[in-house]
């Protein structure tokens, strides 16, 4: 149990263009979802948290304009860069928790995003 | 100061020895702690939690806690080339919302033959 997948797992793109990441919960309804970004050699900086049904709460320093989700059932969330820079590269990862109340956070196998 | 402080390492332990990662962090209502283990350009795995003060142990893995010091510390015994990773450090803290999570930069482990 508690299988997160992502997809694409990679992705190459030119700037100024949109990319749309999915991140599903496969075995399991995911109430509350996480977006990372982790850069080469660090750690992992949450991004967002994405409640089902609801706005994405942001961290701060992070552009909701910019980075869009959506998530819009129990099993899906997606990340959309918008107009993105070459300094959007990164490795995106989401998480998401198997049961209310549980913090134990599982996550999916990332993308990595190239932007040219 | 950083509110999840791990050694970022490497360190190097012999095959079969004790590998010992620490991890101090600054919310002293946090509640919940995690070791994830990440390998180069793949996504953290949940090796361990633990909620209250003193050991757990899971398999070759003991997960050690002690609030009053803000301190939480991961052993694995009879380390492994395959124990070689990046060790993520992760804290629940009390004011940070729902389920959030603040990782700790890692500590990375190279068992050697």
């Amino acid at each position: 149990g508690a299988v997160v997948s992502q997809h694409p797992s990679w992705v190459i793109c030119k700037s100024g263009t949109s990319v749309k990441i999915e991140c599903r919960s496969l075995d399991f309804q995911a109430t509350t979802m996480f977006w990372y970004r982790q850069f080469p050699k660090q750690s992992l900086m949450l991004m967002a948290t994405s409640n089902e049904g609801s706005k994405a709460t942001y961290e701060q320093g992070v552009e909701k304009d910019k980075f869009l989700i959506n998530h819009a059932s129990l099993t899906l969330s997606t990340l959309t860069v918008t107009s993105a820079h070459p300094e959007d590269s990164s490795f995106y990862i989401c998480s998401a928790i198997l049961q209310r109340g549980v913090n134990e956070q599982f996550f999916g196998p990332g993308t990595r995003l190239t932007v040219l | 100061q950083k509110e999840v402080e791990q050694n970022s390492g490497p360190l190097s332990v012999p095959e079969g020895a004790i590998a010992s990662l620490n991890c101090t962090y600054s919310d002293r209502g946090s509640q919940s702690f995690f070791w994830y283990r990440q390998y180069s350009g793949k996504s953290p795995e949940l090796i361990m939690s633990i909620y209250s003060n003193g050991d757990k142990e899971d398999g070759r893995f003991t997960a050690q806690l002690n609030k009053a010091s803000q301190y939480v510390s991961l052993l694995i015994r009879d380390s492994q080339p395959s124990d070689s990773a990046t060790y993520l450090c992760a804290v629940s803290p009390f004011s940070g919302g729902y389920n959030k999570l603040i990782f700790g930069a890692g500590t990375r482990l190279a068992v050697h033959p």
